[in-house]
């Protein structure tokens, strides 16, 4: 029972350049969620998407980046003209559902893609 | 509102010994705290989780104890292991315009010393 996937597990970039990073959710998990870890820091959302939607993008910065979650296929998160400070461990978790009353709903995460900006 | 707040940045503790870690939080509409571990260079791993309608859950060396009145959890691992040295977060979910997301406090850095 293959857990999420997600790739590259590194990835460099010059600045200007596009970072995409793909996540493959977990069996049966139609929710997928991105986080991003600065250096020595705690997990900090990003976006929630279902397939053809973005439910809840709150946590993402306004210009550059970009979410997709299609019917066919992995999630994927595009960063444009990536900067230095876009550097960071770029997690992906998945759920069954969101939540409610019949489970915990638990969100599990990949190994992360660590994206590093010359 | 939205934070988390999780204490102590660092904890250092014999093999044996008891690792307590606290979290605490603001939003009443928070209905779901699970924590984390992170080992360096590799994803969180879902650890123990508990709604707010239950006061401790116990799984194993790890237990959750939870004050609802007081906004505060946490997590206590008993007997604690060189191998449960790593970074953990306690994390609440809900609040908010998004039922799914989660929020995560700053992680505590567990060391065990053999």
């Amino acid at each position: 029972n293959a857990g999420v996937m997600q790739n590259p597990r590194h990835l460099v970039r010059r600045r200007g350049q596009e970072a995409r990073l793909r996540c493959s959710p977990m069996k049966g998990h139609s929710h997928v969620y991105w986080y991003r870890q600065l250096p020595e820091e705690g997990l900090k959302f990003m976006v929630y998407l279902q397939k053809e939607n973005i439910i809840d993008e709150s946590g993402m910065p306004k210009e550059r980046f970009s979410a997709e979650f299609p019917k066919e296929g992995p999630s994927i998160l595009r960063i444009q003209q990536v900067v230095r400070g876009d550097s960071a461990a770029y997690f992906c978790a998945s759920s069954p559902s969101s939540g409610g009353e019949s489970s915990y709903n638990e969100q599990f995460f990949g190994p992360g893609t660590r994206l590093t900006v010359l | 509102q939205q934070q988390v707040k999780q204490s102590p940045q660092s904890l250092i503790v014999q093999k044996g010994g008891i690792s307590i870690i606290n979290c605490a939080y603001e939003n009443t509409a928070f209905d779901y705290f699970p924590w984390y571990q992170q080992f360096p260079g590799k994803g969180p791993a879902l650890l123990i989780a508990i709604r707010p309608d239950v006061s401790e859950k116990k799984e194993g060396r790890f237990t959750i104890s939870f004050n609802k009145s007081a906004k505060q959890f946490s997590l206590h691992i008993m007997d604690s292991q060189p191998g449960d040295s790593a970074t953990y977060f306690c994390a609440a979910r809900g609040g908010g315009t998004s039922y799914g997301k989660l929020t995560f406090g700053q992680g505590t850095i567990l060391t065990v010393h053999p």
